[in-house]
């Protein structure tokens, strides 16, 4: 199994601003993901977390809003840049050892103001 | 590209009667198929999950699902629903490296 942390766990941000959201795991893991769950909907992968290389973003996400971290195997951070109210969301880190074993974080809920 | 359809967006049932929430999918290749589900303000939890062996997967809480590969389906099921089980659930497809697609969830409401 996997045990993921994320920071923080819920924060409000005023518009315009940069947040910037830890996941550790307790374990080595190779692939790591970047959900967003926005109010009322479905959760959409953002990007694949690479471990020294830039990370692989989904159609609709773009680096320089969604600017992802991943020094090492077991830690990730995702920044969401220059805030309007529509990235209020829960983002959730994710890991997978294999297709069947996937393990997801407990989120963080931003509100942007 | 993998994908998968959820049926209903709502499914309302009362306490003690069977739950089926469907689910179709669409995938290249075999895919690992899941149920997750998400109660009010809290985090995702795995039903169960299908990884190419008993077609019939049973899961916590009395949940199954049944993958039949001729219908491309993955429906989910309970025989007797509990007032406890009103949530949100998603089924999950792989993507053919690791990364899920959700479907658009069903909302199930469970009338005492």
């Amino acid at each position: 199994s996997a045990v993921i942390s994320q920071k923080p766990s819920r924060d409000i941000c005023q518009r315009g601003t940069s947040l910037t959201i830890q996941c550790q795991v307790d374990s080595q893991v190779t692939m790591m993901f970047w959900y967003r769950q926005q109010p009322g909907q479905s959760l959409t992968l953002i990007a694949t977390a690479n471990q020294g290389s830039e990370a692989t973003y989904e159609s609709g996400f773009v680096i320089d809003k969604f600017p992802i971290s991943r020094p090492n195997l077991t830690f990730s951070t995702l920044t969401v840049s220059n805030m309007s109210p529509e990235d209020s969301s829960i983002y959730l880190c994710s890991v997978a050892r294999t297709e069947a074993e996937q393990y997801f974080g407990p989120g963080t809920r931003l509100t942007v103001t | 590209a993998q994908s998968v359809t959820q049926l209903d967006s709502h499914v309302s049932v009362s306490e003690g009667t069977p739950v089926l929430l469907r689910c179709n999918y669409s995938s290249s290749y075999s895919p690992s198929l899941f149920w997750y589900v998400q109660h009010p303000n809290k985090g995702l939890q795995l039903l169960l999950k299908y990884t190419s062996a008993a077609t019939l997967v049973k899961g916590i809480n009395g949940f199954e699902a049944e993958f039949k590969k001729s219908e491309t389906s993955f429906h989910l099921t309970k025989p007797s629903a509990h007032m406890s089980d009103a949530a949100e659930y998603f089924c999950v497809v792989t993507m053919g490296r690791r990364a899920l697609t959700f479907g658009s969830g069903t909302r199930l409401q469970v009338q005492p």
